[in-house]
């Protein structure tokens, strides 16, 4: 079993509706989980930081950690066709300095 | 706040030269930056972790003699690819700890 799971999708999804990502993991230590958005041929941009178990909302963005059951997700409300790109979940066991664990990431496509 | 730069953002070189990729913190000093690969539709893979003043750290099956890293200050890391090959040819990203991990840009590398 990987430390990190991912869905590739791809996902399809008509513009202004609620995305779901999701991400599960197996290593009880992930303290940290981070969501990046990756446009084609570009870095990761980090989208969503948190600690620990609880929501996070910026914007269209809400971020879920839910660490009994070992789950986080990545809400977007409202999606745009700006969204189209490659979601990668990230977590680690510790803050700054630490290596993060990717899942393969999530392809969206929004359709106008 | 927390820009990551790369340089250059694209590279063509001939088999059997060795090419160089600064990756600099613009905003923030980081104690620690990371080095990646990326193929095509797959996920970051680490490299090597890189520690201001100190040698750098590789994951297994990176040979170190090959991909020389130097992280002289708390805003520059290098990555010297050394006597490329076609099998180089991939996408490099870094990115730079404070609280989390902050992505450059990304190089993209192409070995004839």
């Amino acid at each position: 079993q990987k430390e990190v799971e991912q869905d590739p999708g791809p996902l399809s999804v008509p513009e202004g509706a609620i995305v779901s990502l999701n991400c599960t993991y197996s290593n009880s230590a992930f303290q940290y989980f981070m969501w990046y958005r990756q446009y084609s041929r570009k870095g990761p941009e980090l989208l969503m930081y948190t600690y620990s178990s609880g929501n996070k909302e910026d914007g269209r963005f809400t971020a879920q950690v839910d660490k009994s059951s070992k789950y986080i997700s990545l809400f977007i409300r409202d999606s745009q066709p700006s969204d189209s790109a490659t979601y990668l979940c990230a977590m680690s066991e510790g803050q700054a300095g630490t290596a993060l664990i990717f899942g393969k990431g999530t392809t969206l496509s929004v359709s106008s | 706040g927390a820009v990551v730069s790369q340089h250059p953002s694209w590279v063509i070189c001939k088999s059997g030269t060795s090419v160089k990729i600064e990756c600099r913190s613009l905003d923030f000093q980081a104690t620690t930056m990371f080095w990646y690969r990326q193929f095509p539709k797959q996920s970051l893979m680490l490299m090597a972790t890189s520690n201001e003043g100190s040698k750098a750290t590789y994951e297994q099956g990176v040979e170190k003699d090959k991909f020389l890293i130097n992280h002289a200050s708390l805003t520059l890391s290098t990555l010297t690819v050394t006597s490329a090959h076609p099998e180089d040819s991939s996408f490099y990203i870094c990115s730079a700890s404070v609280d989390t991990q902050y992505f450059g840009p990304g190089t993209r590398l192409t070995v004839l």
